[in-house]
């Protein structure tokens, strides 16, 4: 069975500042997806980033970025200059191709401080 | 135009009812998803299908039923509604397990 491991509970960092969530997942799968999703206070699930796992590059978007380690099967994001509206849950998914299964992290709760 | 629309938004109930959750999405996948997001905010994965199709189902109890009347829509009908099914349902639908999944608003059911 697949797992994903948010070890953060909880975070928070100034504004500006660099932080990095983690995420590990266990998985015999060769053919998978990795996400993270961002989920503000409004509650409305929004992708952040995506990664297939057959791509060794990691993925980028804007100030986000993914280390993408598949032999450790882990999966962090680092958000840099971070912005108050950064501000919100942050979760870490796994995709299993073979039936299009989506499984969740616990979350981490991220704080953007003034 | 919403993507994935749930209603209603909000549902309060009294235990032992029974109660309907609708769900559709206009962007042509195939795979629908229901989800539950307790107090904790754990999302966990309740049931998928695919162009109308069963292929998941997690260990949810029977008293939830999922339906799916065409691949646009899916249903989560629950019977005999518990104290501990208060949370958030999230409907989701996606172009398969590489892609994006789009996520519904949110029911927020209480159980009282």
């Amino acid at each position: 069975a697949q797992t994903v491991t948010q070890s953060q509970p909880e975070m928070s960092v100034q504004e500006a500042e660099t932080v990095t969530l983690s995420c590990t997942y266990d998985t015999s799968e060769n053919n998978y997806y990795l996400f993270w999703y961002k989920q503000p206070p409004s509650r409305q699930m929004i992708l952040v980033i995506r990664q297939e796992a057959y791509k060794q590059q990691n993925a980028t978007e804007n100030r986000f970025s993914v280390n993408f380690q598949k032999a450790a099967k882990s999966f962090s994001l680092k958000i840099s200059d971070s912005q108050l509206g950064d501000t919100a849950m942050y979760f870490c998914a796994f995709g299993r191709n073979r039936d299009d299964k989506i499984i969740f992290g616990k979350g981490t709760r991220l704080h953007i401080l003034p | 135009d919403t993507a994935v629309s749930q209603t209603p938004k909000y549902l309060v109930t009294q235990m032992g009812n029974d109660k309907s959750i609708k769900c559709e999405q206009n962007l042509g996948h195939d795979t629908m998803y229901w989800y539950k997001q307790d107090s904790k905010k754990f999302l966990k994965i309740m049931f998928s299908y695919n162009n109308k199709e069963l292929i998941i189902n997690e260990t949810v109890p029977n008293r939830f039923s999922p339906k799916s009347p065409d691949k646009a829509h899916l249903n989560l009908h629950i019977n005999s509604l518990e104290l501990g099914d208060s949370a958030v349902y999230f409907c989701a639908s996606s172009g398969g397990a590489r892609t994006e999944a789009f996520f519904g608003q949110g029911t927020r059911l209480t159980v009282v």
